[in-house]
């Protein structure tokens, strides 16, 4: 079974910075879709942005962008800028059919 | 455009008591999702109906665990009798379809908890 892993459980970042969360996945396929959404408090989750495997550019998303190694199955997620409204439990996701499996999640504060 | 419509928002129940929850999706959407988010841990996909059929209900507890979406449209999410680790937040999501591309858009979700 696929399994996705988050391996910092929380991140902060003083605001206006750059902070990068990490995330792996297992998987035996080539083609399937990656995801981050984001889960502010008390809030409903968000897509952030996605990205298909069989894409090599990554993708972007105003402030946010990803770092795909499809050798590695590694996704990380870079957020430029940081602003304090970027305070959220981030969840990487992986969908192949009807698969879809998440992350544990990271969860990033952003200091003033 | 309205968004994912969840309810009740908080439910607490005793064990072995039953439950149901409520989910009305984005006008238009034709799948509808429903997660189990336990504490300190990411959503896990409990069924996925497109329209009113049943698409994945693997990891559906099924001997206590049932779900409906009757035309295609609304749907419940029912629990009996419950168990202490139940306890957890149930998503409710909806997208247009099922391609593997496709943004899912998340209700706010209920929270209960089992005492």
């Amino acid at each position: 079974a696929q399994t996705v892993t988050q391996s910092q459980p929380e991140m902060s970042v003083q605001e206006a910075e750059t902070v990068t969360l990490s995330c792996t996945y297992d998987t035996s396929e080539s083609d399937y879709y990656l995801f981050w959404y984001k889960q502010p408090p008390s809030r409903q989750m968000i897509l952030v942005i996605r990205q298909e495997a069989y894409k090599q550019q990554n993708a972007t998303e105003n402030r946010f962008s990803v770092n795909f190694q499809k050798a590695a199955k590694s996704f990380s997620l870079k957020i430029s800028d940081s602003q304090l409204g970027d305070a959220a439990m981030y969840f990487c996701a992986y969908k192949r059919g009807q698969n879809f499996v998440f992350g544990p999640g990271t969860r990033l504060s952003v200091l003033p | 455009e309205a968004g994912v419509a969840q309810s009740p928002r908080y439910k607490i129940i005793e064990k072995r008591q039953s439950v149901a929850f409520w989910c009305n999706p984005i006008s238009g959407h034709a799948t509808l999702y429903w997660y189990q988010q336990i504490l300190g841990q990411g959503p896990k996909l409990l069924i996925q109906f497109q329209n009113n059929g049943v698409v994945d209900d693997s990891q559906l507890p099924k001997d206590r665990f049932s779900a409906e979406r009757l035309k295609g449209v609304d749907s419940t999410l029912k629990i009996q009798p419950a168990k202490l680790e139940d306890s957890a937040v149930y998503l409710c999501a909806s997208s247009l379809e099922s391609r593997g591309d496709e943004t899912q858009y998340f209700g706010p979700g209920t929270r209960l908890l089992v005492l």
